[in-house]
């Protein structure tokens, strides 16, 4: 049994470099979330995907962020120009559509900028 | 807009005694989900059980149940018998009804310390 992967589990970076982190949800999911979550805080809603479409994005998402899902699979979260105020726990979320179906979650990947 | 509140930033219980975790919500949606997630220490989000708006009962999954009452806009976490390994942060989280099911809205989280 697969659960949601989430590659890296941990990056550390410079300011101003530019990071990827991948997300691969369960295969037979058609929803694919990405959430961040700050130390002491709950994760807060980024961005989702239906299939391959993009359908919603959060305020948070600045420009600096991008999110893919090119094939409905697996998804990547970029973040350019990393800045410190970035660091934050990146979480991955599949769930398949429809009512009354909870979000299986990532373990994560841990960024930190330095 | 949807918002969650979890005002008890910590909560310690006895092995084996029952504990609640209170959450209250606003939203202006018909229709809703509501959640609990566990997070352990090592960071990943836990699923324990849902609530939908229009469900009658009260949803039940084992040791977990959630209180709800529609009315006072609540969905209070009760775990029975608890033990050592449900030591955690949990998190209630909603979601609305229609094509943005499945998009979460999390509280700030409540830290519970079973002690032995």
């Amino acid at each position: 049994d697969t659960g949601v992967s989430q590659n890296p589990r941990h990056k550390i970076t410079k300011r101003g470099q530019n990071v990827t982190f991948r997300c691969d949800p369960i295969s037979e999911h058609n929803r694919l979330y990405w959430y961040r979550q700050t130390l002491g805080q709950g994760p807060e809603f980024l961005t989702y995907f239906q299939n391959e479409a993009q359908l919603e994005k959060s305020r948070l998402l600045s420009d600096r962020f991008s999110a893919e899902r090119p094939k409905g699979s697996f998804s990547t979260l970029e973040i350019q120009r990393t800045e410190q105020g970035d660091s934050a726990m990146y979480l991955c979320a599949s769930s398949l559509g429809g009512a009354n179906t909870e979000a299986f979650f990532g373990q994560g990947t841990r960024l930190t900028v330095v | 807009a949807q918002k969650i509140t979890q005002t008890q930033p910590g909560m310690f219980v006895q092995e084996k005694e029952a504990v609640t975790l209170d959450c209250t919500y606003d939203t202006s949606d018909p229709s809703y989900g509501l959640f609990w997630y566990k997070q352990p220490s090592s960071g990943e989000m836990i699923f324990l059980i849902y609530q939908g708006s229009y469900d009658q009962q009260n949803a039940t999954e084992g040791r977990y149940s959630l209180n709800f009452q529609k009315a006072r806009k609540s969905a209070n976490l009760v775990i029975s018998a608890s033990q050592l390994g449900d030591s955690a942060m949990y998190f209630c989280a909603m979601s609305p009804g229609g094509t943005s099911y499945g998009k979460l809205t999390f509280g700030q989280g409540t830290i519970l310390t079973v002690h032995p």
